[in-house]
């Protein structure tokens, strides 16, 4: 049973370009959830997902920020326009119930030049 | 919103001492999360847990709901323990997880 998967593992963008990042849950689990780890900085609940749902969005960014979790494919979350301040490490979790114990992706490395 | 507190936020010791990691929080929850953050960023779900204890191995779990602590302890530290504790608590239903921002745990050979 593979775990959480997350693509791509590192990611170089220049400001002003879009970012997207790839999240495949564990199988069986249906409830995704980001994450974002700033420099030198603890982690953020961004947003948690169930399939074509958004159920709690309080930690995303007013703008630029959005993600999803279709029927079929991974959850993405994309966020446009990138700044030098997004670089970070954003990490997805998936559990099988929500707000169950979670298991966490590698992370995707985010760089902003 | 919930504001959670670990201590110490750093911790040196030699392989063999038990070590104890503290979080506190400051609002009721339904569930705390003890993490652990390798070297390389990796993050590894150690425990969940809303009452009493739990023991995995070498790693014991303690909450206490009333005084609102939990305590992460190991036993017979080794070098290989040598990560970032992290505590997180949920007060369940649409509501994230709230981080602490983590114990750096370095265990000496």
């Amino acid at each position: 049973n593979a775990g959480v998967m997350q693509n791509p593992r590192h990611l170089v963008r220049r400001r002003g370009q879009e970012a997207r990042l790839r999240c495949s849950p564990m199988k069986g689990h249906s409830h995704v959830y980001w994450y974002r780890q700033l420099p030198e900085e603890g982690l953020k609940f961004m947003v948690y997902l169930q399939k074509e749902n958004i159920i709690d969005e309080s930690g995303m960014p007013k703008e630029r920020f959005s993600a999803e979790f279709p029927k079929e494919g991974p959850s993405i979350l994309r966020i446009q326009q990138v700044v030098r301040g997004d670089s970070a490490a954003y990490f997805c979790a998936s559990s099988p119930q929500g707000w169950y114990e979670q298991f966490f992706g590698p992370g995707t490395r985010l760089t902003v030049l | 919103k919930n504001e959670v507190e670990q201590s110490p936020q750093n911790l040196t010791a030699q392989e063999g001492e038990f070590i104890t990691i503290n979080c506190s929080y400051s609002v009721g929850i339904s569930a705390l999360h003890w993490l652990q953050q390798h070297p390389g960023g990796g993050i590894v779900s150690l425990f969940m847990l809303s009452s009493g204890k739990k023991k995995h191995g070498r790693l014991i779990a303690t909450i206490n709901i009333q005084e609102k602590h939990s305590s992460l302890h190991i036993t017979a530290s080794h070098p290989r323990d040598s990560a970032v504790y992290i505590c997180a608590v949920t007060g369940g239903g649409a509501d994230g997880l709230t981080f602490g921002k983590g114990t750096h745990l370095i265990i000496q050979p």
